[in-house]
Parts: C-alpha cells; sequence; structure tokens
C-alpha cells in the first residue's frame, strides 16, 4: 500500500481533458512538501512531468499541469492524445519515514 | 546532459546479495545532488530506495535500511547499491536516478531487470 493515493486508471477520449488526483497525509503533501509527477511509457523508465507542484521541464507540453491543496496534488492534461497513454506517477517527501514516496501509479487509456 | 547507466547482474540466488552500479556521464557526481534508487517490481509501483551525496552522507527506506548500502567512487565518477539476503520479493527494474535538491528526481537511468531467483 502505497503513502500516496493515486486513482489505479483513468480514461480519456482523444481531445478531451482528465485529471489525476494524488491524496498524502500530513507527513507529506499536508506538511507543505512539494509534489512531482512523472510520466512512464511502456517498458521505459520514468520521466518527470511536473515538479515543485506546477512546474513543467524544458520540452514538455503545456497541456500538463500541476496543482496541490492541502494534503492533496492533482495532474490536468488537456487535449489528450494517443501518446498520452501511460503510467503516471507522484512523488513527495515524506518527514515520517526521511524519505520520498511515491503514489501507487494511475494507468491512463486514451479510448 | 547527465545520463545514468545502470549495470550489474540480472540474476542473484536467493539469500545473496545485489550489487548494482550506476555510471554517471555528463556531469560530476561531486555536483549538490544526491544520488539515488529506486526500484519497480514487475507490474507494480515505484519504491524508493535510498540516496547518497558525495560527501558520503545517506538516507534509506526504514523498510530496507537493514539490508541496504549506497556507496559513491568518485574518482569513477558512479555509485552502487547492495541489497543483501535477497528474497524474490526483491526482483524488480532497478533504476538510479539523480535527486535534485527540490526533492525531484531527474534524469533517471534506462533500468535494469534483476531476478532473485535459484
Amino acid at each position: 500500500q502505497s503513502v500516496l493515493t493515486q486513482p489505479p486508471s483513468v480514461s480519456g477520449a482523444p481531445g478531451q481533458r482528465v485529471t489525476i488526483s494524488c491524496t498524502g497525509s500530513s507527513s507529506n503533501i499536508g506538511a507543505g512538501y512539494d509534489v512531482n509527477w512523472y510520466q512512464q511509457l511502456p517498458g521505459t523508465a520514468p520521466k518527470l512531468l511536473i515538479y515543485v507542484n506546477i512546474n513543467r521541464p524544458s520540452g514538455v507540453p503545456d497541456r500538463f499541469s500541476g496543482s496541490k491543496s492541502g494534503t492533496s496534488a492533482s495532474l490536468a492534461i488537456t487535449g489528450l492524445q494517443t501518446e498520452d497513454e501511460a503510467d503516471y506517477y507522484c512523488q513527495s517527501y515524506d518527514s515520517s519515514l526521511s524519505g520520498s514516496v511515491f503514489g501507487g501509479g494511475t494507468k491512463l487509456t486514451v479510448l | 546532459q547527465v545520463q545514468l547507466q545502470e549495470s550489474g547482474p540480472g540474476l542473484v540466488k536467493p539469500s545473496g546479495t545485489l550489487s548494482l552500479t550506476c555510471a554517471v556521464s555528463g556531469g560530476s557526481i561531486s555536483s549538490s545532488n544526491w544520488w539515488s534508487w529506486v526500484r519497480q517490481p514487475p507490474g507494480m509501483g515505484l519504491e524508493w530506495i535510498g540516496e547518497i551525496y558525495h560527501s558520503g552522507s545517506t538516507n534509506y527506506n526504514p523498510s530496507l535500511k537493514s539490508r541496504v548500502t549506497i556507496s559513491i567512487d568518485k574518482s569513477k565518477n558512479q555509485f552502487s547499491l547492495k541489497l543483501s539476503s535477497v528474497t524474490a520479493a526483491d526482483t524488480a527494474v532497478y533504476y538510479c536516478a539523480s535527486l535534485w535538491g527540490g526533492g525531484w528526481f531527474d534524469p533517471w537511468g534506462q533500468g535494469t531487470l534483476v531476478t532473485v531467483s535459484s
């Protein structure tokens, strides 16, 4: 069981908007620690998608956006494309563990 | 830009020790980043194992701490992972990654599958 909770799966049609939630607790997101998001395409290593809650690395389309509020964070993807089919993971720091924690991952299916 | 590459045996016997190395290229391992290991069992999510700074300071996942050692070799610009007393539950793809001061992992190595089996 992961410290950060994500829905196992989400889906949407091409062009639509989807959101993926990431729920933590008072020892991680709720304590003010930042949330980062990763995209893992099938058979590849995770790739940084969003860092420090809202920032996109160079090369990441602005269709991807992040937000954080209270003990939760969200990743939004607009204008869904077939190449967005992947697993998405949130990550933060946990003071109880004194280390990084990940969500269980969300599989995005583009219908 | 910095690139990471894992190497090591793909098969380890139960009760043995898993040993992997991560070579850092395109940058110095003595930079301000931490150097981390993350694993992913087949079909499952990501698990943080631990990290090391160029000073030798380490942080480990409490669930693995008794079995994990991460070390650094600045002369070779690489860092290593040792996980002892392995079982089938340690079968996973092991990734090395650079951990920035702000808490995010980037970049990641391509990953290496380690299977624990007799």
